[in-house]
């Protein structure tokens, strides 16, 4: 079975500074993997995702991923934290040629000034 | 804006009242999702529709009932709800194809609240 472990439920980092957010996963089979944010009062927001293309994803508002399989991990990292970056981050798995996806329990990000 | 509306934002109900939840995707998908979104657990998958036909429950109580008359559509009947049932509720489609990441797009989210 399928499994995401995002390490951290609470990440603090100040504005301007290097963002790291971890996810590991659990998966039988190439996986595809994705990030998701979350704003307040919102939906889940797709940021990137990995599908066995090349193994460093970039997404939106200057977020990228590597995928590492040695290491079954897809940290999402940002080299320079925004206010506007403050929100909730699901890591997300799905097998090749499966629909469901198995989340993380999320990682909340604050940012200080 | 992600292309998924979901009515009502905000829900109040009593344990012996009923209502539904609407979704509506504007995408053109042909696969719709319901998940369960609770403080302090990870998100819950609990129904997938594609092409209007069920393709999986989760294990999810009788007393919320799916219900998708069309790919656009789906709705969430709830009567005779628990407390515990208090929660997000996100509907999500995506575009089934062989091969392809299944990108699910998200709706804002109903919260409600049993009282």
């Amino acid at each position: 079975a399928q499994s995401v472990t995002q390490l951290g439920s609470h990440v603090s980092v100040s504005e301007g500074a290097l963002v790291l957010l971890r996810c590991n996963y659990s998966s039988s089979v190439p996986p595809y993997l994705f990030w998701y944010v979350q704003y307040p009062n919102q939906g889940l927001q797709l940021l990137l995702k990995y599908t066995s293309a090349a193994t460093l994803v970039k997404g939106i508002n200057g977020f990228e991923a590597e995928f590492k399989k040695s290491e079954t991990s897809f940290h999402l990292t940002k080299p320079s934290a925004h206010m506007s970056d403050a929100a909730e981050y699901f890591c997300a798995v799905s097998e090749r040629g499966a629909q469901k996806l198995v989340f993380g329990q999320g990682t909340r990000l604050t940012i200080n000034p | 804006e992600t292309g998924v509306t979901q009515t009502p934002r905000h829900l109040v109900m009593g344990m012996t009242n009923k209502k539904s939840l609407k979704c509506e995707q504007h995408l053109g998908h042909n696969a719709m999702y319901w998940y369960k979104q609770s403080a302090k657990k990870p998100l819950e998958l609990m129904f997938v529709y594609n092409f209007k036909e069920q393709t999986e429950n989760n294990s999810v109580p009788s007393r919320f009932s799916p219900e998708c008359p069309n790919s656009s559509h789906l709705f969430l009947h709830l009567h005779t709800l628990q407390p515990e049932d208090s929660a997000l509720y996100l509907c999500a489609s995506s575009q089934e194809a062989l091969g392809l990441a299944y990108e699910q797009f998200f709706g804002p989210g109903t919260r409600l609240t049993v009282l």
